[in-house]
């Protein structure tokens, strides 16, 4: 059974912590992301990897960054928490195709964070 | 960039009637149009998508149809059940640097209650 992991269910920290939040996948994907969730705002891109150090990103990338060292783990990191990026926060993988590729995207089921 | 509108926000429906999501997108070039279902404490997960070569695909009691010349696509499910009710997500290719493949671009997201 493929298998996206993320590390926690419910954090809460502080104004101005460093927070990361990390993400695993079992399915030898190349491609991983991380998007937010918010009521009425959907699933929103933050940052994408499609290899092993290599990022892109998406549309919200302010006020955080990645790091992919290794295939199967993608780590998303708020380097100075804020209120407003209080969310769920949703890792995804995806398999790469070179051409016409758009592939099915796994989901971790998520992590709700609030920083207070 | 893609941009994908998703209607309604809420929908209610009687158990064994059917319903139906719609979305719109903005890019001609898009080709790929998946549709999540979110359960409630869990990450989205695919059920069913098309690709722009057919107009409609079926999957048991969940069709999906594309209009390309209209450039929208609607989720149809018949004969609902109370386990159909989550959020239903509709999405379509994002361009990127990488060339556009494997990013997807959400739409804000429909919760169905199926009532009894």
């Amino acid at each position: 059974d493929v298998k996206v992991t993320q590390s926690s269910r419910y954090l809460v920290k502080r104004t101005g912590e460093k927070v990361f939040l990390e993400c695993v996948q079992d399915m030898d994907h190349e491609n991983m992301f991380w998007y937010r969730q918010d009521p009425g705002l959907g699933l929103r891109l933050i940052y994408f990897s499609y290899d092993v150090k290599m990022k892109e990103k998406g549309d919200i990338p302010e006020g955080y960054s990645v790091s992919r060292e290794k295939k199967e783990r993608f780590s998303l990191i708020l380097e100075s928490a804020s209120t407003n990026q209080t969310s769920m926060y949703l890792c995804a993988s995806s398999l790469y195709i070179r051409v016409g590729g758009n592939t099915e995207a796994f989901f971790g089921q998520g992590t709700r964070l609030t920083v207070v | 960039g893609e941009n994908v509108e998703q209607h309604p926000s809420t929908l209610s429906v009687q158990e064994g009637d059917s319903a139906v999501i719609k979305c719109t997108y903005s890019d001609s070039a898009s080709n790929y149009f998946p549709w999540y279902k979110q359960e409630l404490g869990k990450g989205p997960q695919l059920i069913i998508d098309i690709r722009s070569n057919v107009g409609e695909k079926k999957d048991q009691r969940i069709a999906v149809t594309l209009n390309k010349t209209a450039k929208h696509f609607s989720l149809h499910i018949t004969e609902t059940q109370p386990e159909d009710s989550a959020v239903y997500f509709c999405a379509a290719p994002k361009r990127g640097l990488t060339g556009g493949g494997n990013k997807l671009t959400f739409g804000t997201g429909t919760q169905l209650k199926v009532e009894l």
